[in-house]
């Protein structure tokens, strides 16, 4: 089973500035990774999918970027909508199973 | 326009069932798979399990397996999660979430709390 690791587990930051949230797993997914964004009281929202691809109607100042074991979801300019929870997730096609990082929770 | 609309709150006493719904409208129900989340009050998400409205097929995390029922109505675009033999630790918000066709979880619904307590 694949184990992914997110860090830091908490990140403080202000607005206006730049967030890199990292995610590693325990062997390669090669590009099969995706990052969601949860804020307080809101279901998940996909953000990023195939390690860098930005899912609709995503902005621009989110960006993913890895392959293999390491990732990594920046975040150029923070705005005051983008303080939430992200989790980075793994999908293995078959047998269809999913499994997501414990999470990094960005702060002011 | 997609949408996931899941069924109420529920409280349930420890050793019992519930059955969660997710209504699925805006696109065609058999050509996509649900999967069912959950998250634990103040926890991370949890995949539990996947299905196949196409042809029914089913995966579950192992934690879950026997314990908890996947299904599908096509006729009425809706899917069901049935969990036995609830715990306190059960407690949490359950999501049904649809799969692209990349296997990522595209479109989620609202949430279901269910709340496991003698």
């Amino acid at each position: 089973e694949i184990v992914m690791t997110q860090s830091p587990a908490t990140l403080s930051v202000s607005p206006g500035e730049r967030a890199t949230l990292f995610c590693r797993t325990s062997q390669s997914v090669r590009g099969n990774l995706a990052w969601y964004q949860q804020r307080p009281g809101q279901a998940p929202r996909l953000l990023i999918y195939d390690a860098s691809t930005r899912a609709s109607g995503i902005p621009t100042r989110f960006s993913g970027s890895g392959s293999g074991t390491e990732f990594t979801l920046t975040i150029s300019s923070l705005q005051s909508e983008d303080f939430a929870v992200f989790y980075c997730q793994h999908y293995n096609s078959w047998p269809p199973t999913w499994t997501f990082g414990q999470g990094t929770k960005v702060e002011i | 326009q997609v949408h996931l609309v899941q069924s109420g709150p529920e409280v349930k006493k420890p050793g019992a069932s519930v059955k969660v719904s997710c209504k699925v409208s805006g696109f065609t129900f058999t050509n996509f798979g649900i999967s069912w989340l959950r998250q634990a009050p103040g926890q991370g998400l949890e995949w539990m399990g996947w299905i196949s409205a196409y042809d029914g097929n089913t995966n579950f995390a192992q934690k879950f397996q026997g314990r908890v029922t996947l299904t599908t109505d096509t006729s009425t675009t809706t899917a069901y999660m049935e969990m036995r033999t609830l715990r306190s630790d059960d407690t949490a918000v359950y999501y049904c979430a649809s799969l692209s066709a990349g296997g990522d979880f595209d479109y989620w619904g609202q949430g279901t709390l269910v709340t496991v307590s003698s």
